[in-house]
This record gives structure tokens, C-alpha cells and sequence, in this order.
């Protein structure tokens, strides 16, 4: 069975303050994982996706990278704006093309 | 300016009712799915449409129906056999031409009275 595991499930930074999220995935044929932003009472924004392991993608403060096993999302010099839920997700080759989702990180960036 | 809008944003029914979600984009896309967020939870795959007027069931199809007549029209109905309705429902649909990327509306948040 295809699983996606995030963590930590709660994250609190300080601005300034980077970390990194982590998203592990046990599936049978990666097509792609995506990170995905969510604010309260939203839907999903779409952040990133990776295909291949090594492949690196960079938008502002945020940069998401991908090995064989896990996908990390680094957060360099939050701010409180980055406060989100931040999901992970995983899409499997053939079919559909189902994704599964991780049950998110959720981010707090306090001033 | 392209997305996909969901209506109503808050929606509220009474037991043994029928509702229904609408879900509409304008981007173009075949694919369309319908997605049940819960607290704690991962969101969960209700039922997907490849393609005008075809549509599979998802993971937990179970006491929900859609239809898809139109490609820029993918409405949820969530029918009195749902047992327990009260969740977060996202419409997203996906860009082949963007490595199947899926894209998500805003979201209705339905409860049970």
C-alpha cells in the first residue's frame, strides 16, 4: 500500500529561524511528488513539483529537494506570512495516476 | 483569469437531505476529481472524471454520486446514505501538459445539523 508520512506534524519557528519539513513515501513507481500550501479554510496552493532524485526547486524562501525516499522542504529565514500547512504528496505511475497525500506539517512563524 | 471555483463556501444540512457541490474550472482540463478533507487526515479521493461524461469511483465513494456533462462542470452530490457528511470538500483538476499537476478550488465546508 502506498504511504506518505510527514513530519514534524506541528512546527514553531521564530522568524528568521529556518528548518526543514520532511515528507517519506513508501509507493510502487514515483511519477511525481508535490508540495502543496494550505491556509485555514482554503484549498491547497500548488508550491512544487519532482520528478527524479537529485532534482532541486527553489521559489522565494522555500526549496524543495528529493531523494529516493523522503522529499524535504527547506524554509530559509521564515517569515509569519509562511505560517501555513504545508502537504505532501506522492502521485504512482499507471492507472489514474492516484496521488496520496500526507497529513501535512503545520507551520507557525512567530515575530 | 483560469481556476477552478467551488460553491457554496459554507453549506449546511439536515439529516436525511441531499446537497450538492458545485465545482467549475475554466482551465481547460480533462481530468477533475473530488477530495474529503478531515482534521488529522490526508485528503481523501471520493471519486475522479478522466473525461466527459465518464467518472470512477475513489477510495470513499461510498454514499456520494457525481456527474460530468460538461468539462468544466464536475458537481458532488452527497446523499443521506453518507454516514457521517460533515468534512472539507476540494475540486481540483489536473494539467497534463504541466506533468499532472492538480490544481484546487477553494473548497466548501459542509456540516450536518
Amino acid at each position: 500500500e502506498d504511504q506518505v508520512t510527514q513530519s514534524p506534524e506541528a512546527l514553531r519557528l521564530q522568524e528568521g529561524e529556518s528548518s526543514s519539513l520532511n515528507c517519506s513515501y513508501t509507493v510502487s513507481g514515483l511519477r511525481g511528488l508535490f508540495w502543496y500550501r494550505q491556509d485555514p479554510g482554503k484549498g491547497p496552493e500548488f508550491l512544487f513539483t519532482l520528478y527524479s532524485a537529485g532534482e532541486e526547486k527553489e521559489k522565494e524562501r522555500l526549496k524543495a529537494t528529493l531523494t529516493k525516499k523522503e522529499s524535504f522542504l527547506h524554509i530559509t529565514a521564515p517569515k509569519p506570512e509562511d505560517s501555513a500547512t504545508y502537504l505532501c504528496a506522492v502521485q504512482v505511475s499507471g492507472g489514474y495516476q492516484k496521488v496520496t497525500f500526507g497529513t501535512g506539517t503545520k507551520l507557525q512563524v512567530i515575530p | 483569469d483560469g481556476g477552478i471555483t467551488q460553491s457554496p463556501k459554507y453549506l449546511f444540512r439536515k439529516e436525511g437531505q441531499n446537497v450538492t457541490l458545485s465545482c467549475e474550472q475554466n482551465l481547460n482540463h480533462d481530468a477533475m476529481y473530488w477530495y474529503r478533507q478531515d482534521p488529522g487526515q490526508g485528503l481523501r479521493l471520493i471519486y475522479y472524471s478522466q473525461i466527459v461524461n465518464d467518472f470512477q469511483k475513489g477510495d470513499i465513494a461510498e454514499g456520494y454520486s457525481v456527474s460530468r456533462e460538461k468539462k468544466e462542470s464536475f458537481p458532488l452530490t452527497v446523499t443521506s446514505a453518507q454516514k457521517n457528511p460533515t468534512a472539507f470538500y476540494l475540486c481540483a483538476s489536473r494539467d497534463q501538459d504541466l506533468r499532472d499537476t492538480q490544481y484546487f478550488g477553494p473548497g466548501t465546508r459542509l456540516t450536518v445539523l
